[in-house]
């Protein structure tokens, strides 16, 4: 079984609609969590991050953490075509500021949104 | 643009042969990752490096090594290639101990062995 399990999807919306994507996870280790966009043929980049349980919003994003229950997720409002990508779930024990890079990924799930 | 600088981006060889990819960080990041993407693992975390010193190390194979150069580049060395060690490896830097878990990736170098 994996650390972090995350739904490939694919998931195909209509532009303006809510998506919601999850990770579970089995480490409970982890303080550190965190979601990138991966658009194709490019490198992952950081959009949201959250320290422990609770909600961080950022324009149309919003993150939540839920250590009880090992489960996060990020929902995507009004959601635009521009953000057809596969979005990444990570997380970070932080075992110390030197090792704290040592990211462990979600499979990624692949998001379209079309007009 | 991240600032992360990988080359090549694309690489065919054939198996048992050895490969080199390198990668240049952000200006003034002193740590450097590198990580193997696969349809099958996904994202996997290989090895870090800070300022030259190995400091942390994941399911890194035997016949990879990696070094960190004093002007801060990198290598991932690959060898007696097999054909699944067909991937994208990306680098990724970033300030260490900024505790934001950003990481700044590369575009990766996808390598295909046949």
């Amino acid at each position: 079984q994996k650390e972090v399990e995350q739904d490939p999807g694919p998931l195909s919306v209509p532009e303006g609609a809510i998506v919601s994507l999850n990770c579970t996870y089995s480490n409970s280790a982890f303080q550190y969590f965190m979601w990138y966009r991966q658009y194709s043929r490019k490198g992952p980049e950081l959009l949201m991050y959250t320290y422990s349980s609770g909600n961080k919003e950022d324009g149309r994003f919003t993150a939540q953490v839920d250590k009880s229950s090992k489960y996060i997720s990020l929902f995507i409002r009004d959601s635009q075509p521009s953000d057809s990508a596969t979005y990444l779930c990570a997380m970070s024990a932080h075992a110390g500021g030197t090792s704290y890079g040592k990211l462990t990924f979600g499979q990624g799930t692949i998001l379209t949104v079309h007009p | 643009d991240s600032g992360v600088t990988q080359t090549p981006k694309h690489l065919i060889t054939a198996t048992g042969q050895r490969v080199t990819l390198r990668c240049s960080p952000r200006s003034g990041d002193l740590s450097v990752y590198w990580y193997q993407q696969s349809l099958d693992q996904g994202l996997q975390f290989l090895i870090q490096y800070y300022n030259g010193e190995e400091r942390a190390k994941g399911n890194i194979l035997e016949r990879f090594s990696a070094q960190q150069f004093p002007d801060l580049h990198s290598e991932l060395n690959l060898s007696s290639l097999e054909l699944g060690d067909s991937a994208l490896y990306f680098c990724a830097s970033s300030v260490v101990g900024a505790g934001t878990g950003e990481l700044f990736f590369g575009e990766g170098s996808r390598l295909t062995v046949l």
